[in-house]
């Protein structure tokens, strides 16, 4: 059964400095990696999608990686700002649903 | 595109009353999802369609909860009679592609409370 955990639950950082935040996952048979942010009281944005045959994905500040083998997905934000402050989660999909991770709350101080 | 719309985005009713969630998923996206957000149990998946069929409803709480895809641009999630126990968010989320390899995308989310 394909689970996924994400350490830390909870993060705060002074704003402009780079973080990393931690997804891993127990199946290494995964087709792809999503990565979403969730802002209090709102829907889940889509930030990045890693396929299988990927290592890396890029968007603006933010770079996700990808490593099946050991089961293990980061999302790398640079140069952190007070906007970045919300909830990200990663999921994988099954064959019916998507496996979500309960995600790192991520407070950036000004 | 306008991405996944939902309506209402917050509902608020009485214990017994029906509610009727609504969702417009992604132009072009066969699958569809909805699910349910509290504190206590994170994302439910509630049921999901694939080009309009529903393939799996194993979790749809009980037989007060009910889904219809009509078309591929229009999904409904109906509970009735409602309880306090349905308050939660509940989420419209739709992927294009074949399988499992499409982008998923959410809406924003309706907002229910029962009273």
């Amino acid at each position: 059964k394909q689970e996924v955990t994400q350490i830390p639950a909870a993060l705060s950082v002074p704003e402009g400095e780079n973080l990393v935040l931690n997804c891993s996952f127990t199946d290494s048979a995964i087709y792809n990696l999503q990565w979403f942010r969730q802002d209090p009281g709102k829907g889940l944005t889509s930030l990045l999608l890693i396929q299988s045959s990927q290592r890396e994905q890029t968007s603006g500040r933010l770079n996700a990686s990808l490593d099946k083998s050991s089961g293990r997905s980061t999302l790398y934000i640079a140069a952190s700002q007070p906007g970045d402050s919300a909830t990200y989660l990663c999921a994988v999909p099954l064959v019916n649903d998507m496996r979500f991770g309960a995600g790192t709350r991520l407070t950036v101080k000004p | 595109d306008a991405g996944v719309i939902q309506s209402p985005r917050h509902e608020v009713t009485e214990m017994g009353q029906e509610v009727t969630l609504r969702c417009k998923p992604i132009s072009g996206h066969n699958s569809l999802f909805w699910y349910r957000q509290t504190m206590m149990r994170g994302l439910e998946l509630l049921i999901y369609f694939n080009n309009n069929v529903p393939i799996d409803d194993s979790g749809m709480p009980e037989d007060r909860f009910s889904a219809k895809m009509p078309n591929a641009s229009f999904s409904t999630l109906k509970i009735q009679p409602s309880e306090p126990r349905d308050s939660a968010v509940y989420f419209c989320a739709s992927r294009s592609g074949t399988g499992r390899t499409g982008e998923l995308f959410f809406g924003e989310g309706s907002r229910l409370t029962v009273l």
